[in-house]
């Protein structure tokens, strides 16, 4: 099994829709939690941390559920220039601090 | 602020030949860390560095691949002979007493 699992996609929503991802974890020990987006052919950047309780950044929601390893993105009113590629990451923590593990990412197409 | 730098940023070498990416990572950041990103694996943790030193290197493929970080500001990935299945884009990333990691744009390495 995989560490940090994700639907792949691809998500091809209109604009204006609203989308989620979903992402599961594996290591039950894990301590911080991440989305990053990654715009084709470049490098993946840090789109928002997620915190237990859920926090928002303008159109964007993540929310962690640790008992069920699992963490989600929501993004509200679709953009055009939200396509891209958006990664699950998971901080180990302890002995693993500084290392994050990625997941395979969920490919985001937003049409006019 | 320059961010993580990374060269070459495209290199196309012949199969066998001695390959070395370079990462300046952002100055005073303590953690050094190198991916390989491919369609089929996604993101991969190749080694990182805390301090210089190497913290972990179970992400490296094979002996044919080494990883050097001389000082804080300079470290190589060295593959060596270099293979068609070793084409990827290989991402430097670095951090600061914080599980943020800011990439590097990338070296798209394709080997023939």
């Amino acid at each position: 099994r995989k560490e940090v699992e994700q639907d792949p996609g691809p998500f091809n929503v209109p604009e204006g829709a609203t989308v989620a991802f979903n992402c599961t974890y594996s290591n039950s020990a894990s301590q911080s939690f991440f989305w990053y987006r990654q715009d084709c052919r470049k490098e993946p950047k840090l789109l928002m941390s997620v915190y237990s309780s859920g926090n928002e950044d303008g159109r964007f929601t993540a929310q962690l559920n640790r008992a069920s390893q699992y963490i989600s993105l929501l993004i509200r009113d679709s953009k055009l220039s939200d396509s891209a590629t958006y990664l699950c990451v998971v901080h180990g923590g302890g002995t693993s601090y500084g290392k994050l593990t990625f997941g395979q990412g969920t490919i985001l197409t937003v049409h006019p | 602020d320059a961010g993580v730098i990374q060269s070459p940023r495209h290199e196309v070498t012949e199969m066998g030949q001695e390959v070395t990416l370079r990462c300046k990572p952002i100055s005073g950041h303590d953690y050094l860390f190198w991916y390989r990103q491919t369609m089929m694996r996604g993101l991969e943790l190749l080694i990182y560095f805390n301090n210089n030193v190497p913290i972990d290197d179970s992400g490296m493929p094979e002996d044919r691949f080494s990883a050097k970080m001389p000082n804080a500001s300079f470290s190589t990935l060295k593959i060596q002979p270099s293979e068609p299945r070793d084409s990827a884009v290989y991402f430097c990333a670095s951090s600061f007493q914080s599980p943020e990691q800011f990439f590097g744009p990338g070296t798209r390495l394709t080997v023939l």
